[in-house]
């Protein structure tokens, strides 16, 4: 079955910790995205990463894509109440010979101060 | 950047009449656009892919007479929920996607309509 999953899919965590979101798919893709929703909000776009190895960074956010393990990680360095929000990762892949992106189930992130 | 609108943001209707839902690119071209269906809490899940001027292709489980879908223009789609019951509530969430790299391109998002049925 193709699908992209997330874990956590809850993450409570304190103001000033790291920790990391991880994002498996279960085939072969060109790219994968990274997206942020605030509740009622539509997706604000974080990363597109596209090659393996590819590593981005905005501010307190690392993204990560390692093709061969069919992972991506985003990376919350010292974490701030502000990134409290719905974390998706979706993977462009290859279904009955048309590109579609499939979203994981979200990880919904909580930073107490 | 690219930018995708909806219209409207919110909607409120009774049960068993049709609503419409615009998605639109602002300033650039469309050739394919995506309608996404989003439950409380759930993620995003592709309803249909339409392509300027063709029928739209329809995910499996989604009704096509149901869920009637428009792309008329490479700027225009629209979606339309004919006969709604309370259990098509949700939030409907359209992307656009620029034509002239295939699935390579970005998809951009437009803001998502919230649908309520009563």
């Amino acid at each position: 079955e193709l699908k992209v999953e997330q874990n956590p899919l809850f993450l409570s965590m304190q103001e000033g910790k790291n920790y990391t979101i991880y994002c498996n798919y279960s085939t072969t893709s060109d790219r994968l995205y990274w997206y942020r929703q605030d509740p009622g909000k539509s997706l604000e776009s974080l990363f597109v990463l596209l090659s393996n190895g590819a590593v981005k960074q905005e501010g307190r956010l690392m993204a990560s894509l390692d093709t061969k393990a069919r992972l991506s990680t985003l990376h919350i360095t010292a974490a701030v109440h502000d990134l409290s929000a719905t974390y998706f990762c979706a993977a462009l892949l290859l279904i009955q010979g048309a590109q579609k992106l499939v979203f994981g189930q979200g990880t919904r992130l909580t930073i107490n101060p | 950047g690219a930018v995708v609108s909806q219209h409207p943001s919110r909607v409120i209707c009774k049960s068993g009449t049709s609503v419409k839902i615009e998605c639109r690119s602002l300033d650039f071209q469309a050739t394919t656009m995506f309608w996404y269906r989003q439950f409380p809490k759930q993620s995003l899940m592709l309803m249909a892919t339409s392509n300027e001027g063709s029928k739209a292709t329809y995910e499996q489980g989604v009704e096509k007479d149901k869920f009637l879908i428009n792309h008329a223009s490479l700027t225009l789609s629209t979606l339309t929920v004919t006969s709604a019951h309370p259990e098509d509530s949700s939030f409907y969430i359209c992307s656009a996607r620029r034509g002239n790299q295939g699935y390579q391109e970005t998809q951009y998002f437009g803001p998502g309509t919230r649908l309520l049925v009563l």
